[in-house]
């Protein structure tokens, strides 16, 4: 199995900030990975798939990067509303996920 | 609006059985591959069971294979997972979720519910 790691676990920003999440996979997944934002209560949404490629109705301010084991996920200006958890999964080898990353309010 | 609602969670016993059901809703879910995916308490998410638009494949996690059997009806617009066999490891927030392309697909989830819970006590 697969195995994806995200760090940090928490990612403490302000409103304007530069987010930088990190997904590491145990071994390389080409580049079938995907990003997802949840909020409290609510179904996760999908950002990023394929490494790069936002999904339909996305800001651009979301933007995926990476390739074989290492990818990342930048929010170049966060917004209020972009205070959220996000994971990461992989589609390379069935499916698995990360743990999450928690952006929050500093 | 494209909507997945889940719902058939409840309280069950260990040993006990349960069938989820999810309704779809914006679109004709023959066309397209769907999943289950859990996330039990204070772990991650786990992807737990995919049927093709067609349903000409079929795949379950080793964690479920022989107990769970996940079908569709596309006249109902519906998904289902018959669990049997229930564990306590088994208690969790269950999605429903869509593939993000049609027929042959893309294995990417686009569209996912809010999931039902399941919590499997005695």
């Amino acid at each position: 199995e697969i195995v994806l790691t995200q760090s940090p676990a928490t990612l403490s920003l302000s409103p304007g900030e530069r987010a930088t999440l990190s997904c590491r996979a145990s071994e390389s997944v080409s580049n079938y990975l995907a990003w997802y934002q949840q909020k409290p209560g609510q179904a996760p949404r999908l950002l990023i798939y394929d490494t790069s490629n936002r999904a339909t109705g996305i800001p651009a301010r979301f933007s995926g990067s990476g390739s074989g084991t290492d990818f990342t996920l930048t929010i170049s200006s966060l917004e209020p509303e972009d205070f959220a958890f996000y994971f990461c999964q992989q589609r390379y080898s069935w499916w698995t996920f990360g743990q999450g990353t928690k952006v929050e309010i500093k | 609006e494209v909507q997945l609602v889940e719902s058939g969670g409840g309280l069950v016993q260990p040993g006990r059985s349960l069938r989820l059901s999810c309704a779809a809703s914006g679109f004709s879910l023959d066309k397209y591959g769907m999943h289950w995916v859990r996330q039990r308490p204070g772990r991650g998410l786990e992807w737990v069971s995919g049927i093709t638009w067609n349903s000409g494949s079929i795949g379950y996690a080793g964690s479920v294979k022989g107990r769970f059997t996940i079908s569709r009806d596309n006249t109902k617009n519906s998904l289902y997972l018959q669990m049997i066999s229930l564990r306590a490891e088994d208690t969790a927030l269950y999605y429903c979720v869509k593939d993000l392309e049609p027929a042959v697909g893309a294995d990417v989830f686009d569209i996912w519910g809010r999931g039902t819970v399941v919590t499997v006590s005695s």
